[in-house]
């Protein structure tokens, strides 16, 4: 059975600074992985998609980066903004059964 | 413009109830879903439509059931509403491939007193 893990649960970190938020999944036979963003009270915002043959996606100051032989996406922000802040979560999409699991998600707060 | 759109965006009412919540998407997507997302923001599937056909049905209570008029559209149905069923809930929609991954709605706050 997938799990999908999101470590660390919350995170604060200072205007400005590079961060990376962590995805770890325990069954490799993914389609793809997925990157979104919540804001609270709000609905899910895709990010980045990348597929399982990629290894990373980019978008203006966003990376996401796969790694299935280890079971691990991480997904990197540069110079971080206070509109930055929310919650940011990660989905893999089944080879198996189509199912997409998602994790529990990263709080990300960032301080002005 | 909004891509997926659901109504209503809060819905507060009583147990024993029956609600409906609307999803319509304007992507051409094949595949739609209705997910939960229960008070821990833990996001589950429910159900998925491609093409009228329920192609994923999760272990979730016979009172809810997903009506699909046409691929644009997938209704969530609740009856009898209960006291855990309070959530959020999400439409979203995907091509049939998922190999441009998913669009969500924007959600429905459920609130059963």
């Amino acid at each position: 059975k997938q799990e999908v893990t999101q470590i660390p649960a919350a995170l604060s970190v200072p205007e400005g600074e590079n961060l990376v938020l962590n995805c770890s999944f325990t069954d490799s036979a993914i389609y793809n992985l997925q990157w979104f963003r919540q804001d609270p009270g709000k609905g899910l915002t895709s990010l980045l998609l990348i597929q399982s043959s990629q290894r990373e996606q980019t978008s203006g100051r966003l990376n996401a980066s796969l790694d299935k032989s280890s079971g691990r996406s991480t997904l990197y922000i540069a110079a971080s903004q206070p509109g930055d802040s929310a919650t940011y979560l990660c989905a893999a999409l089944m080879n198996r059964d189509d199912k997409i699991i998602f994790g529990k998600g990263t709080r990300l707060h960032i301080l002005p | 413009d909004t891509a997926v759109s659901q109504t209503p965006k809060y819905l507060v009412t009583q147990m024993g109830n029956d609600k409906s919540i609307k999803c319509e998407q304007n992507l051409g997507h094949d595949t739609m879903y209705w997910y939960k997302q229960d008070s821990k923001k833990f996001l589950k599937i429910m159900f998925s439509y491609n093409n009228k056909e329920l192609i994923i049905n999760e272990t979730v209570p016979n009172r809810f059931s997903p009506k699909s008029p046409d691929k644009a559209h997938l209704n969530l149905h609740i009856n009898s509403l209960e006291l855990g069923d309070s959530a959020v809930y999400f439409c979203a929609s995907s091509q049939l491939d998922r190999a441009g991954g998913y669009t969500f709605g924007s959600g429905t706050r459920l609130t059963v007193v």
